[in-house]
C-alpha cells in the first residue's frame, strides 16, 4: 500500500517569497491533516479536511497559509509571503476517517527554511 | 482549550528500566488517544493507541492506561532498549475529529 506522499522534501526560500506544497494521501482516506512542526516541538494543527470541506483552521494564519483540497483527494498548501518564523518541517497525514478515530499517517514531511 | 499537555519533556534511563510518560487533555468527550513515535528525521509513526471504552491496552513491551474521569493517560515501556531512544507524542482526538498532540517527550536509553 503506498503511503503519504509529500513534495518537494527541502525548500530554501527568502523571506517575503512564496512556496506551495504538495500532498497525495493514502487512497481512500477522507481525512487530511497539514501540521507544522518547529525543531523540538510537537506537531502543530494547521487545517484539517474531511474530503474537500474544511473541519478546521483555527490555527492557520489565514494573512499568510492558504489550503486547499480539491476533489477531496490531493491538498496544497501555500505560504505567501514567508517569515522567517515560518521555518519548520510541514507534515501531512491523512486517515480512513476521523469521525471514525482510525490511524493517521503520516508523510516525510517537507522542511522549509526561511532566510 | 483544545490542547494535550505532556509531561517530562525529557527522560533518561537506563537499559532494561521502564520509561513512563503522561499525558492530560481538557475536552471530555474526547475518546481516541493515540501514542505516535518519532526518530530524528522522520515521520511519527502510531506505536499504540486506546480507546475510551477501554482502561488498558498491552503490545508486547508497550502499554498504554487510561483514567477518563481524571483526562489522564500514560504510556509505559517495560524492559527500555537502545532502540526505543526517540522522541513519543501523545495525541487527542477532540469532538470534530481533531487530532491534537502533545510537546512530545525524548526518551534516551543508555546502554
Amino acid at each position: 500500500e503506498a503511503g503519504v506522499a509529500q513534495s518537494p522534501r527541502y525548500k530554501i526560500i527568502e523571506k517575503r517569497q512564496s512556496v506551495a506544497f504538495w500532498c497525495n494521501p493514502i487512497s481512500g482516506h477522507a481525512t487530511l491533516y497539514w501540521y507544522q512542526q518547529i525543531l523540538g516541538q510537537g506537531p502543530k494543527l494547521l487545517i484539517q479536511f474531511q474530503n474537500n470541506g474544511v473541519v478546521d483552521d483555527s490555527q492557520l494564519p489565514k494573512d499568510r497559509f492558504s489550503a486547499e483540497r480539491l476533489k477531496g483527494v490531493d491538498s496544497t498548501l501555500k505560504i505567501q509571503p514567508a517569515k522567517l518564523e515560518d521555518s519548520a518541517v510541514y507534515l501531512c497525514a491523512s486517515s480512513l476517517s476521523a469521525l471514525l478515530n482510525t490511524e493517521a499517517f503520516f508523510g516525510q514531511g517537507t522542511r522549509l527554511t526561511v532566510v | 482549550g483544545e490542547n494535550v499537555e505532556q509531561h517530562p519533556s525529557t527522560l533518561s534511563v537506563q537499559e532494561g528500566d521502564s520509561a513512563v510518560i503522561k499525558c492530560t487533555y481538557s475536552d471530555s468527550a474526547s475518546n481516541y488517544f493515540p501514542w505516535y513515535k518519532q526518530e530524528l528525521g522522520k515521520r511519527p509513526q502510531l506505536i499504540i493507541d486506546i480507546r475510551s471504552n477501554v482502561g488498558e491496552k498491552k503490545d508486547q513491551r508497550i502499554a498504554v492506561t487510561l483514567n477518563k474521569t481524571a483526562k489522564h493517560f500514560s504510556l509505559h515501556i517495560t524492559e527500555t532498549q537502545p532502540e526505543d531512544s526517540a522522541v513519543y507524542f501523545c495525541a487527542a482526538v477532540y469532538n470534530t475529529g481533531k487530532l491534537i498532540f502533545g510537546q512530545g517527550t525524548t526518551l534516551q536509553v543508555k546502554p
